[in-house]
């Protein structure tokens, strides 16, 4: 069973516009939320990140927002540039009890030029 | 850039057969962990460890099998490859000091698994 899932596989944005990727977990003991962003034929590379003391984390153009009470997290990019595109995994953990990261199935990002 | 290299990088093999991936680092880290990706599924933990000798189980580790017996290498095994273990590989650590619980991975580049 999916515990954390992302409901949008694609994505398209103009350049320049805000995009909004959207994720949703189950699980309730999750309190460590991440962002990966993968390119294809490449690993997948660490984005942003959330601890659930937090509802917003901002770096550079990306800001994470956590509404712990809906389950749902998602991630904006301001301004979308081309070279964006990608697909972006969402994931969780419950960091108390050690290793396991949850992902999502990925959306593929496309920010048109 | 954590110094990970997985190989092989793309490998077809057939069903029944013993398939090995080895994942090296340069780096030292204690944790390493194999996931798969697969389509609808996203990334899925097989197995991780957490240093020499010390390994555990994932979500997914029906039908593999992992060894560490130096910090650099971790090795996943299929002991005899099906056509549902068809599917990306990635091997990842944790660069960070705090281990797996501050959460960012490094990932390497994948490798490419087709069972016929």
């Amino acid at each position: 069973d999916q515990q954390v899932k992302q409901n949008s596989p694609s994505l398209s944005v103009q350049e320049g516009r805000i995009s909004i990727l959207n994720c949703d977990y189950t699980n309730s003991m999750f309190d460590y939320f991440l962002w990966y962003k993968k390119y294809p034929a490449e690993g997948p590379t660490f984005l942003i990140s959330i601890s659930s003391i937090k509802d917003k984390n901002e770096d550079g153009r990306f800001t994470v927002f956590l509404n712990k009470s809906a389950k749902h997290l998602s991630l904006h990019i301001v301004p979308s540039q081309p070279g964006d595109s990608a697909v972006y995994f969402c994931a969780a953990s419950r960091s108390r009890s050690g290793n396991q990261f949850y992902f999502g199935t990925g959306t593929s990002l496309t920010v048109i030029p | 850039d954590a110094g990970i290299t997985q190989s092989p990088r793309h490998k077809v093999t057939e069903t029944g057969t013993p398939v090995t991936l080895r994942c090296h680092q340069t780096e030292n880290h204690r944790y390493m962990y194999w996931y798969r990706q697969d389509p609808g599924h996203g990334l899925r933990l097989i197995h991780y460890s957490y240093g020499v000798k010390d390994t555990d189980k994932g979500e997914v580790s029906d039908g593999y099998s992992v060894s560490r017996s130096k910090t650099e290498d971790f090795l996943l095994t299929l002991e005899s490859a099906t056509s549902s273990q068809t599917s990306v590989y990635f091997c990842a650590i944790s660069l960070l000091a705090g281990g797996p619980l501050t959460g960012e991975l490094f990932f390497g580049e994948g490798s490419r698994l087709t069972v016929l």
